[in-house]
């Protein structure tokens, strides 16, 4: 079973600054990864599937990077309506679909 | 535009049954999707617990899959798919969010979980 491991646990940032999450898969997962977004009180919403294509309506300040074993998400200049927990997820190795633990994201 | 709805009982008895059904709107539930469930808890935030398509094929997370089923029913009437969990737990209290994948022909012809129901809180407790 393959196993996403997410770090930092959380990060506090300054508004506008760069912010860069990884996800680490245990095997190789090519671009079969996925990242969500998590607000409090929301459903999750996806920003990038395919570890760098972005989803319709997603700011340009998010993006996806990375193949194999090691990704990032950064985002550009981090803005108030930011803050949640991001989530990656492989979808490579059949039957599961796993995601990683996630990273808060702070001010 | 296409909205999911999880319903279901918000309680569940230890060693009983978590049935929760999701509606599907504004599309049906016959098309080439993934439709599936997720859950949310503090202690392992997202949890994908599995997925079905319209023709009946099904995957589920390893670690759930003797206890889980999940179904599509689409009538004249209906036009969703369910998760039913066995054996439950306290570890099972969870947000159970449905929601729906765009796939291609392989397993990992796959674009991701773009569309999410608002989720149903469920509790694990005699």
């Amino acid at each position: 079973e393959i196993v996403m491991t997410q770090s930092p646990g959380s990060l506090s940032m300054s508004l506008g600054e760069r912010a860069t999450l990884s996800c680490r898969a245990s095997h190789n997962i090519a671009i079969s990864l996925a990242w969500y977004q998590l607000k409090p009180g929301q459903s999750p919403r996806l920003l990038i599937y395919g570890a760098s294509t972005r989803v319709a309506g997603v700011p340009g300040r998010f993006s996806g990077g990375g193949s194999g074993t090691e990704f990032t998400l950064t985002i550009s200049s981090l803005q108030s309506e930011d803050i949640a927990v991001y989530y990656c997820q492989q979808y490579h190795e059949w039957p599961s679909r796993t995601f990683g633990r996630g990273t808060k994201v702070a001010i | 535009q296409v909205q999911l709805k999880e319903s279901g009982s918000q309680l569940a008895k230890p060693s009983g049954t978590l049935s929760l059904t999701c509606e599907v709107s504004g599309g049906s539930v016959s098309s080439n999707f993934w439709w599936t469930w997720v859950r949310q808890s503090p202690e392992k935030g997202l949890e994908w617990i599995g997925e079905v398509s319209y023709a009946g094929t099904t995957n589920y997370n390893p670690s759930l899959k003797d206890r889980v089923t999940m179904s599509v029913e689409k009538t004249w009437s209906s036009n969703q798919f369910s998760l039913k969990l066995d054996s439950v737990t306290a570890a099972d209290t969870a947000i159970y969010y449905c929601a729906r994948a765009t796939r291609g022909s392989g397993f990992n012809d796959y674009y991701g979980l773009d569309i999410w129901g608002p989720g149903k809180p469920v509790t694990v407790s005699s």
